[in-house]
């Protein structure tokens, strides 16, 4: 267990649907990180938040976005939902925004859209 | 766009014999180097992060090396075990780290009893 929680652990929805997933970072950690997992794809970063600030973006959608709230927990929102978008979504944390510091990863949100 | 190549894509092992796979990134404006031990079900979980040229790391029968200007980076199984069955991934960042980490695809160890 590396300590970093998301919520839900599975979503199904339809096209066109928006989806929240929630990610809680290990105790004491201010950085977390989204990443995407497709069927054919390797793990693609998406955003990362660093004490509530965007610190760096990667591959994320305009249909996408995401946030870090005051309790360092983060959301992201995915909307307009397409077939495509069918993925495992990785939440990690690290203590700093360094990129040398090890990422922890949650569990995963499976989403599934129809 | 950064490429991070790992080879085999996949590997069966008998128990007990050591292996390696290799990791192949930019060697321009590298940063660090992380690699990832992914068991099925479960998260990606963290093995070394790697930074110097000529860097080793060690943790118990898992060890790997880095070549910076080269571009590579080798992790070695010594005396492989059932349990070592994983997929591995290493991820590369640039200078600055302000894009996150870039993975490779994996090498998908299995190890026959």
């Amino acid at each position: 267990d590396s300590g970093v929680t998301q919520t839900p652990k599975h979503l199904i929805t339809a096209t066109g649907q928006r989806v929240t997933l929630r990610c809680s970072p290990r105790s004491g950690d201010l950085s977390v990180y989204w990443y995407q997992q497709s069927l054919d794809q390797g793990l693609q970063f998406l955003i990362q938040y660093y004490n509530g600030e965007e610190r760096a973006k990667g591959n994320i959608l305009e249909r996408f976005s995401a946030q870090q709230f005051p309790d360092l927990h983060s959301e992201l929102n995915l909307s307009s939902l397409e077939l495509g978008d069918s993925a495992l979504y990785f939440c990690a944390s690290s203590h700093r925004d360094r990129s040398t510091d090890t990422q922890y990863f949650g569990p995963g949100t499976r989403l599934t859209v129809l | 766009i950064l490429n991070v190549e790992q080879s085999p894509q996949s590997l069966h092992v008998q128990e007990g014999d050591s292996t390696n796979f290799t990791c192949s990134f930019p060697s321009s404006n590298f940063y660090a180097l992380h690699w990832y031990r992914w068991e099925t079900a479960k998260s990606p979980e963290a093995l070394f992060v790697m930074t110097l040229n000529g860097d080793e790391k060690k943790k118990g029968r898992i060890s790997a090396t880095l070549n910076t200007k080269e571009g590579y980076s080798y992790l070695y199984i010594k005396g492989s075990q059932p349990e070592d069955s994983a997929t591995y991934l290493c991820a590369f960042i640039t200078g600055g780290g302000a894009d996150g980490l870039t993975f490779g695809k994996g090498t998908h160890l299995i190890i026959q009893p």
